[in-house]
Protein backbone atom coordinates (compact mmCIF):
# COMPACT_ATOMS: atom_id res chain seq x y z
CA UNK A 1 0.00 0.00 0.00
CA UNK A 2 1.37 3.25 -0.97
CA UNK A 3 2.22 6.02 1.77
CA UNK A 4 0.12 8.76 -0.37
CA UNK A 5 -3.14 7.85 -2.14
CA UNK A 6 -5.44 9.98 -4.08
CA UNK A 7 -8.75 9.56 -5.22
CA UNK A 8 -9.87 9.71 -8.33
CA UNK A 9 -7.30 8.49 -10.51
CA UNK A 10 -9.00 9.83 -13.02
CA UNK A 11 -11.65 12.71 -13.07
CA UNK A 12 -13.80 14.23 -15.97
CA UNK A 13 -15.93 17.15 -15.47
CA UNK A 14 -18.28 19.83 -17.50
CA UNK A 15 -17.46 23.57 -17.21
CA UNK A 16 -18.49 25.24 -14.20
CA UNK A 17 -18.54 21.89 -11.68
CA UNK A 18 -17.30 21.88 -8.44
CA UNK A 19 -14.23 19.31 -8.10
CA UNK A 20 -12.69 17.78 -5.18
CA UNK A 21 -9.57 15.43 -5.36
CA UNK A 22 -8.76 13.69 -2.14
CA UNK A 23 -5.67 12.48 -0.64
CA UNK A 24 -4.79 10.25 2.41
CA UNK A 25 -1.80 9.34 4.12
CA UNK A 26 -0.22 6.49 6.55
CA UNK A 27 2.63 8.89 7.85
CA UNK A 28 3.18 11.39 10.24
CA UNK A 29 3.94 14.42 8.77
CA UNK A 30 4.87 17.69 9.47
CA UNK A 31 3.15 19.80 5.96
CA UNK A 32 1.22 18.50 2.60
CA UNK A 33 2.03 19.62 -0.70
CA UNK A 34 -0.86 19.98 -3.31
CA UNK A 35 1.02 20.47 -6.93
CA UNK A 36 -0.26 21.18 -10.33
CA UNK A 37 1.55 19.24 -13.31
CA UNK A 38 0.57 20.89 -16.87
CA UNK A 39 0.27 18.61 -19.79
CA UNK A 40 3.34 20.25 -21.15
CA UNK A 41 4.98 18.41 -18.15
CA UNK A 42 6.09 21.21 -15.80
CA UNK A 43 5.00 21.50 -11.87
CA UNK A 44 3.40 24.04 -9.61
CA UNK A 45 3.01 24.20 -6.10
CA UNK A 46 -0.28 25.11 -5.40
CA UNK A 47 -0.32 25.10 -1.77
CA UNK A 48 1.58 23.72 1.05
CA UNK A 49 -0.80 23.46 4.67
CA UNK A 50 -0.09 21.80 7.91
CA UNK A 51 -3.86 22.42 9.34
CA UNK A 52 -7.08 23.64 8.59
CA UNK A 53 -7.52 25.15 4.86
CA UNK A 54 -5.87 27.71 2.38
CA UNK A 55 -7.71 29.22 -0.52
CA UNK A 56 -6.57 30.90 -3.76
CA UNK A 57 -8.98 32.09 -6.27
CA UNK A 58 -11.26 29.72 -7.16
CA UNK A 59 -8.67 26.45 -5.29
CA UNK A 60 -9.70 25.38 -1.70
CA UNK A 61 -6.88 23.03 0.28
CA UNK A 62 -8.22 21.08 3.44
CA UNK A 63 -6.20 18.98 5.71
CA UNK A 64 -7.54 16.71 8.72
CA UNK A 65 -4.41 16.19 10.43
CA UNK A 66 -6.09 13.35 12.64
CA UNK A 67 -7.86 11.32 9.46
CA UNK A 68 -4.79 11.91 7.39
CA UNK A 69 -6.89 13.28 4.94
CA UNK A 70 -6.76 16.29 2.86
CA UNK A 71 -9.10 17.36 0.22
CA UNK A 72 -8.16 20.01 -3.10
CA UNK A 73 -11.36 21.94 -4.55
CA UNK A 74 -11.98 23.61 -7.22
CA UNK A 75 -15.08 25.86 -7.15
CA UNK A 76 -16.58 27.11 -11.08
CA UNK A 77 -14.33 24.38 -13.04
CA UNK A 78 -12.88 26.00 -15.99
CA UNK A 79 -10.99 24.02 -18.90
CA UNK A 80 -7.85 26.03 -18.15
CA UNK A 81 -7.77 23.32 -15.07
CA UNK A 82 -6.99 20.70 -16.71
CA UNK A 83 -3.93 19.11 -15.37
CA UNK A 84 -2.75 16.21 -12.92
CA UNK A 85 -2.99 17.38 -9.45
CA UNK A 86 -0.36 15.64 -6.89
CA UNK A 87 -0.06 15.22 -3.15
CA UNK A 88 2.43 15.00 -1.51
CA UNK A 89 3.71 15.03 2.09
CA UNK A 90 6.70 16.23 4.05
CA UNK A 91 7.24 13.31 6.90
CA UNK A 92 8.09 14.52 10.12
CA UNK A 93 10.62 11.89 10.52
CA UNK A 94 12.78 12.55 7.27
CA UNK A 95 13.43 15.29 4.71
CA UNK A 96 12.01 13.99 2.00
CA UNK A 97 8.30 14.31 -0.04
CA UNK A 98 6.31 11.64 -0.39
CA UNK A 99 4.36 12.09 -3.56
CA UNK A 100 1.04 10.25 -4.38
CA UNK A 101 -0.15 9.33 -8.27
CA UNK A 102 -1.59 12.31 -9.53
CA UNK A 103 -5.45 12.58 -10.47
CA UNK A 104 -5.60 13.89 -13.82
CA UNK A 105 -8.57 16.17 -14.34
CA UNK A 106 -9.81 16.97 -17.57
CA UNK A 107 -12.57 19.83 -17.36
CA UNK A 108 -14.59 19.85 -20.89
CA UNK A 109 -16.36 23.37 -21.87
CA UNK B 1 14.93 35.25 -11.65
CA UNK B 2 15.07 32.16 -13.52
CA UNK B 3 13.87 30.11 -10.97
CA UNK B 4 14.87 26.60 -11.62
CA UNK B 5 16.10 25.95 -14.91
CA UNK B 6 17.17 22.90 -16.49
CA UNK B 7 19.34 21.27 -19.22
CA UNK B 8 19.18 19.68 -21.51
CA UNK B 9 15.58 19.55 -22.41
CA UNK B 10 15.88 16.14 -23.93
CA UNK B 11 18.35 13.58 -24.09
CA UNK B 12 18.68 9.71 -25.61
CA UNK B 13 21.76 8.11 -24.72
CA UNK B 14 22.74 4.45 -25.46
CA UNK B 15 23.77 2.00 -22.71
CA UNK B 16 26.91 2.31 -20.56
CA UNK B 17 27.23 5.90 -21.26
CA UNK B 18 27.37 8.58 -18.99
CA UNK B 19 26.23 12.18 -18.69
CA UNK B 20 25.19 15.35 -16.09
CA UNK B 21 21.75 16.78 -16.01
CA UNK B 22 22.19 20.16 -15.07
CA UNK B 23 20.36 21.93 -12.55
CA UNK B 24 20.46 25.53 -10.99
CA UNK B 25 18.58 28.02 -9.13
CA UNK B 26 18.76 31.52 -8.18
CA UNK B 27 16.66 31.94 -5.64
CA UNK B 28 19.61 31.54 -3.00
CA UNK B 29 17.51 28.81 -2.26
CA UNK B 30 19.31 25.89 0.81
CA UNK B 31 17.70 22.95 -0.25
CA UNK B 32 17.39 21.29 -3.55
CA UNK B 33 16.43 17.51 -4.67
CA UNK B 34 16.27 15.52 -8.16
CA UNK B 35 12.99 13.46 -8.42
CA UNK B 36 12.04 11.16 -11.36
CA UNK B 37 8.85 10.82 -12.76
CA UNK B 38 7.51 7.12 -14.51
CA UNK B 39 3.96 5.98 -15.54
CA UNK B 40 1.78 4.91 -13.04
CA UNK B 41 4.05 6.24 -10.18
CA UNK B 42 4.59 9.39 -8.10
CA UNK B 43 7.59 11.26 -8.30
CA UNK B 44 10.86 9.58 -6.69
CA UNK B 45 13.34 11.49 -4.67
CA UNK B 46 16.75 10.04 -6.20
CA UNK B 47 19.41 12.96 -4.30
CA UNK B 48 19.11 16.05 -2.02
CA UNK B 49 20.99 18.56 -0.95
CA UNK B 50 20.69 20.71 2.48
CA UNK B 51 23.56 23.17 1.17
CA UNK B 52 26.42 23.32 -0.49
CA UNK B 53 28.83 20.50 0.42
CA UNK B 54 26.05 18.26 1.89
CA UNK B 55 24.61 15.91 -0.59
CA UNK B 56 22.28 12.45 1.10
CA UNK B 57 20.55 9.78 -0.94
CA UNK B 58 16.93 9.21 -1.25
CA UNK B 59 14.44 6.90 -2.40
CA UNK B 60 16.33 5.19 -5.64
CA UNK B 61 19.66 6.69 -5.41
CA UNK B 62 21.25 3.79 -7.27
CA UNK B 63 23.13 4.51 -10.89
CA UNK B 64 22.86 8.08 -9.87
CA UNK B 65 25.87 10.47 -8.40
CA UNK B 66 25.85 14.03 -7.03
CA UNK B 67 27.55 17.04 -6.03
CA UNK B 68 26.63 20.51 -4.44
CA UNK B 69 30.37 22.97 -5.00
CA UNK B 70 27.84 26.18 -5.05
CA UNK B 71 24.45 27.06 -3.45
CA UNK B 72 23.16 27.26 -7.11
CA UNK B 73 23.74 24.43 -8.80
CA UNK B 74 22.99 21.21 -7.83
CA UNK B 75 24.08 18.35 -10.98
CA UNK B 76 23.03 15.18 -11.37
CA UNK B 77 25.36 12.53 -12.91
CA UNK B 78 24.93 9.41 -14.51
CA UNK B 79 27.77 7.38 -14.58
CA UNK B 80 26.71 4.66 -17.33
CA UNK B 81 23.37 4.75 -18.04
CA UNK B 82 20.75 1.55 -17.78
CA UNK B 83 17.29 1.70 -19.91
CA UNK B 84 15.99 1.30 -16.22
CA UNK B 85 17.10 4.97 -16.61
CA UNK B 86 14.32 6.15 -19.32
CA UNK B 87 11.96 8.43 -17.33
CA UNK B 88 11.46 12.43 -17.26
CA UNK B 89 13.91 13.72 -14.42
CA UNK B 90 12.73 17.15 -12.12
CA UNK B 91 15.13 19.03 -9.80
CA UNK B 92 13.34 21.38 -7.31
CA UNK B 93 14.63 23.94 -4.85
CA UNK B 94 13.06 25.37 -1.58
CA UNK B 95 14.15 27.76 1.00
CA UNK B 96 14.47 24.81 3.45
CA UNK B 97 13.03 21.28 3.86
CA UNK B 98 9.41 22.56 5.19
CA UNK B 99 9.32 25.19 2.78
CA UNK B 100 7.09 25.52 -0.62
CA UNK B 101 9.09 23.65 -3.29
CA UNK B 102 9.85 25.60 -6.62
CA UNK B 103 10.33 22.67 -9.73
CA UNK B 104 12.47 22.67 -12.81
CA UNK B 105 10.79 22.27 -16.01
CA UNK B 106 12.37 18.53 -16.53
CA UNK B 107 14.72 16.57 -18.51
CA UNK B 108 12.87 13.61 -20.48
CA UNK B 109 15.64 10.85 -20.97
CA UNK B 110 15.53 8.04 -22.91
CA UNK B 111 18.25 5.21 -23.01
CA UNK B 112 18.33 2.85 -25.39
Amino acid sequence: KNEVEQSPQNLTAQEGEFITINCSYSVGISALHWLQQHPGGGIVSLFMLSSGKKKHGRLIATINIQEKHSSLHITASHPRDSAVYICAVQETSGSRLTFGEGTQLTVNP
Amino acid sequence: NAGVTQTPKFQVLKTGQSMTLQCAQDMNHEYMSWYRQDPGMGLRLIHYSVGAGITDQGEVPNGYNVSRSTTEDFPLRLLSAAPSQTSVYFCASSYGRHNEQFFGPGTRLTVL
